[in-house]
């Protein structure tokens, strides 16, 4: 059976405050590996999708690494804001079809 | 321009009625997939579509759950014979597939309820 898994299941931060959460996922077959950010009554937003071992992506305040060998991903938010308040959901695909298997998500909350 | 759009945004049931969920993929996009989350679980896979390939059915929890896509475009996933557990957010997603990075996009979702 095929797991990803995500840690800690549920941040609550400061506003200003940096964070970073885990993805572990099944070192062999990989093929990809998604972040995506799910705020409530909004649909899943993409954030990053990675592919190569040691691959780091970057989008304003978010960044990701990816490290395929030993299985994880981590994704860091500096100097966090309310607006960054939803779900932060990585999925892993073994192929090209990229039918995704994901993790149970991270739900950050930031205080103002 | 227009997302993934899916229909009805919320529905309620009876236990043994037959429901049909639409999508409607972004235009020009070649794949499709359809997942649900359950209370307190994680999004999972039910089905995929690529092309006019046959459709990836390996995610679909009972022979209850059906779903087709027409024209290449727009999907119906259909649930005969509800059951209180597939209760749950079902999502669409869509992607123009080719050998990149296939973000995918998602539709609001069809919250069902199964009394």
């Amino acid at each position: 059976i095929l797991n990803v898994e995500q840690s800690p299941q549920s941040l609550h931060v400061q506003e200003g405050d940096s964070t970073n959460f885990t993805c572990s996922f099944p070192s062999s077959n990989f093929y990809a590996l998604h972040w995506y950010r799910w705020e409530t009554a909004k649909s899943p937003e993409a954030l990053f999708v990675m592919t190569l071992n040691g691959d780091e992506k970057k989008k304003g305040r978010i960044s990701a690494t990816l490290n395929t060998k030993e299985g994880y991903s981590y994704l860091y938010i500096k100097g966090s804001q309310p607006e960054d308040s939803a779900t932060y959901l990585c999925a892993f695909s073994m192929d090209s079809s990229y039918k995704l298997i994901f993790g149970s998500g991270t739900r950050l909350l930031v205080r103002p | 321009g227009a997302g993934v759009s899916q229909s009805p945004s919320n529905k309620v049931t009876e236990k043994g009625k037959d429901v049909e969920l639409r999508c409607d993929p972004i235009s020009g996009h070649t794949a499709l997939y359809w997942y649900r989350q359950s209370l307190g679980q994680g999004l999972e896979f039910l089905i995929y579509f690529q092309g006019n390939s046959a459709p990836d059915k390996s995610g679909l929890p009972s022979d209850r759950f059906s779903a087709e896509r027409t024209g290449g475009s727009v999907s119906t996933l259909t649930i005969q014979r509800t059951q209180q557990e597939d209760s749950a957010v079902y999502l669409c997603a869509s992607t123009f597939w080719d050998r990149g990075f296939n973000e995918q996009f998602f539709g609001p979702g069809t919250r069902l309820t199964v009394l």
